[in-house]
């Protein structure tokens, strides 16, 4: 079993749509949560940290359910420039900061 | 900026050859990482490292050999290629800290092609 699941999608929205994604972990020990974005051909980077009582960045939310081992992104008035695979990644802290990725979800936003 | 680079962003090597792969960063990050990226499997963890000198076996390590002789510096050996380890190869580095410290950065990844 993986320990980290995605849908794959894609995800096809048109420009001002509110998309969100979800993400299953099976380590009930994971500490902490993470959403990273990939652009075509480039390397992941940070988009946010998820915290225990949830957060927003922009228009950008992450929320964390830990009974039912899941987390989330929301994405409010998708723009062009949001088209890219969203990668969720868990961590455990104990585990010398090993992280585990998510194989991703690719959001296409459309004209 | 933390930055890492990779010494190369393309490679092609024919079957049996050693490969050597290079990742610098310039951060003093302690931890090191080496994963490799294939369509549909996402990022697997081959090696990772601590601490100069130390490493530790991640996912998928058969195959692979690292070397962290230098903070800084950190290298991924094929010491026998094979067509099963074309792929795209990303390394990343972080700091030891807590949960918000300890973002992975990554550099912008070599594919390799074996043939």
């Amino acid at each position: 079993r993986k320990e980290v699941e995605q849908d794959p999608g894609p995800f096809n929205v048109p420009e001002g749509a509110t998309v969100a994604f979800n993400c299953t972990y099976s380590n009930s020990a994971s500490q902490s949560f993470f959403w990273y974005r990939q652009d075509c051909r480039k390397e992941p980077k940070l988009l946010m940290s998820v915290y225990s009582s949830g957060n927003e960045d922009g228009r950008f939310t992450a929320q964390l359910n830990r009974a039912s081992q899941y987390i989330s992104l929301l994405i409010r008035d998708s723009k062009l420039s949001d088209s890219a695979t969203y990668l969720c990644v868990v961590d455990l802290i104990y585990n010398f900061n090993k992280f585990y990725f998510g194989s991703g979800t690719k959001l296409n936003v459309k004209p | 900026d933390v930055k890492v680079t990779q010494s190369s962003r393309y490679l092609v090597k024919r079957t049996g050859e050693k490969v050597f792969l290079e990742c610098v960063q310039d951060m003093d990050h302690e931890n090191m990482f080496w994963y490799r990226q294939d369509p549909g499997l996402g990022l697997r963890l081959i090696y990772f490292s601590y601490d100069v000198k130390m490493k530790e076996k991640g996912d998928i390590p058969e195959g692979y050999s690292v070397s962290r002789e230098k903070k800084e510096r950190f290298s991924l050996i094929l010491e026998s290629a094979s067509t099963n380890q074309t792929s795209m190869y990303l390394c990343a580095s972080s700091a030891t800290g807590g949960p918000l410290a300890r973002e992975q950065f990554f550099g912008p990844g070599t594919r390799l092609t074996v043939l």
